[in-house]
């Protein structure tokens, strides 16, 4: 069974801070997905990296794919009290499905 | 409006009373699955359908069925539900399945 582990836990930050989380896996993924997910809802897709090596930015988030595709990483800088929620990440292999880890609890304090 | 429709929004119940927990998506996607969020345990996979009548178990199938007679829809059947099975739900869609997974906005069950 694939697993993914994800780093922080848990994060509280000030308003304005940049943080890093991370998704790491000892298991090649085809693609890997982060989602947000707030209080009483289901998760929203953030982006989906598919190349090894692959960056990219989404305002100021900033998401990058492993060379090896096995890790991830989700950088936010000048956190905004709007970023509060929980990151998923998610890795995709065909025949395996996805399979998520636990999440980053992330607070941002204004 | 694209979305994914689950009911109920919270239930309780009781140990060996069978429930049924619908979802619906209105987006003509093939892959339906549904997952249970427990704390510090992220979502877990319980079943998985690439296609109508065609299902297949997830990481935690075992008190759990499903069916899927219609494209659209892919109910979460309890025959005789536990306290274990106390969770989240929540019903996703997608196309292709790696693909941009559409969740619904889960269902909180408890089962006393």
């Amino acid at each position: 069974t694939q697993l993914l582990e994800q780093s922080p836990q848990f994060l509280s930050i000030q308003e304005g801070e940049n943080l890093t989380v991370y998704c790491n896996s000892s298991s090649v993924f085809s693609s890997l997905q982060w989602y947000r997910q707030e209080p009483g809802e289901g998760p929203v897709l953030l982006v989906t990296v598919v190349t090894g090596g692959e960056v990219k930015k989404l305002k100021r988030l900033t998401f990058q794919f492993g060379d090896a595709r096995k890790d991830s990483s989700l950088h936010i800088t000048a956190a905004q009290t709007g970023d509060t929620g929980l990151y998923l990440c998610a890795g995709f292999s065909y025949g395996q499905n996805f399979v998520f880890g636990p999440g980053t609890r992330l607070s941002v304090l204004p | 409006e694209a979305q994914v429709t689950q009911n109920p929004r919270y239930l309780i119940t009781v140990t060996g009373k069978k429930l049924t927990v619908t979802c619906s998506q209105n987006m003509n996607h093939e892959y339906m699955s549904w997952y249970r969020q427990d704390p510090g345990l992220g979502l877990r996979q319980i079943y998985y359908s690439m296609n109508v009548e065609v299902t297949d178990k997830g990481d935690v199938p075992e008190g759990y069925k499903v069916s899927r007679k219609e494209k659209r829809n892919f109910p979460l059947i309890l025959e005789s539900p536990s306290p274990n099975q106390t969770s989240l739900y929540f019903c996703a869609s997608s196309f292709p399945p790696a693909g941009e997974l559409f969740f619904g906005e889960g269902s909180r069950l408890t089962v006393l």
